[in-house]
């Protein structure tokens, strides 16, 4: 069965440093969606992609964080200058269309030092 | 703000079925209802949605009351492997917004 992957697992950064998350959709999808959870709290919406732009975009989503689908297979998240509530695991979905359930990756651990 | 309400916990025993409440009172016509699970940290899996009638797939059952205000998951024999958070998450604007869920505690 086709899966989201993400990449890394786990990612440890100094505080202030750039950082890029990286995923794999599932390949015939077109919709694309980065969400956090931080330790203990609720999955929490960031950004959702469609047609190379952004649709829709959180209170989260500052000017710090962008994302980008470099080819026709990776969506990238990067946040430009790191924090300590930055430390969160990060899911990257996607989905065949606007009703179509999402489907999420296992997430990258961000750990901000 | 729509938002849907689940109890904090329910413990099942093994091999019995798991029937997990949801109340969406503010969700909108044309509004599905999905349901996704979160076991330990990994990202939430995709269980079931629909629209107005009940649905069933390989991992569950899903009953939406005729007033569409709630639904209940019906996991029909339930194993040590389905102890997780359930979430009926809401579905606006092509986004989900997930509450605190239920712990499902699935005992021997």
């Amino acid at each position: 069965e086709p899966e989201v992957t993400q990449t890394p697992s786990h990612q440890v950064t100094q505080m202030g440093q750039e950082v890029i998350l990286r995923c794999v959709p599932i390949s015939n999808h077109l919709y694309f969606y980065w969400y956090r959870q931080i330790l203990g709290q609720k999955v929490e919406f960031l950004v959702s992609f469609y047609n190379n732009e952004i649709s829709e975009k959180s209170e989260i989503f500052d000017d710090q964080f962008s994302v980008e689908r470099p080819d026709g297979s990776n969506f990238t998240l990067k946040i430009r200058s790191t924090k300590l509530e930055d430390s969160a695991m990060y899911f990257c979905a996607s989905s065949g269309g606007r009703v179509q359930p999402q489907h999420f990756g296992d997430g990258t651990r961000l750990s901000i030092l | 703000d729509a938002k849907t309400t689940q109890p904090t916990s329910m413990d099942c025993a093994e091999g019995r079925a798991a029937n997990l409440p949801c109340n969406h009172s503010t969700i909108s016509g044309n509004e599905y209802v999905y349901w996704y699970r979160q076991i330990h940290s990994q990202g939430p899996q995709y269980i079931i949605h629909g629209l107005k009638n009940n649905e069933t797939n390989e991992m569950a059952s899903l009953i939406i009351t005729e007033d569409r205000k709630s639904s209940t998951l019906i996991l029909p024999h339930a194993t040590l492997r389905d102890t997780a958070v359930y979430y009926c998450p809401v579905y606006n604007f092509n986004k989900f917004y997930f509450g605190s869920g239920t712990k499902l505690n699935v005992k021997p």
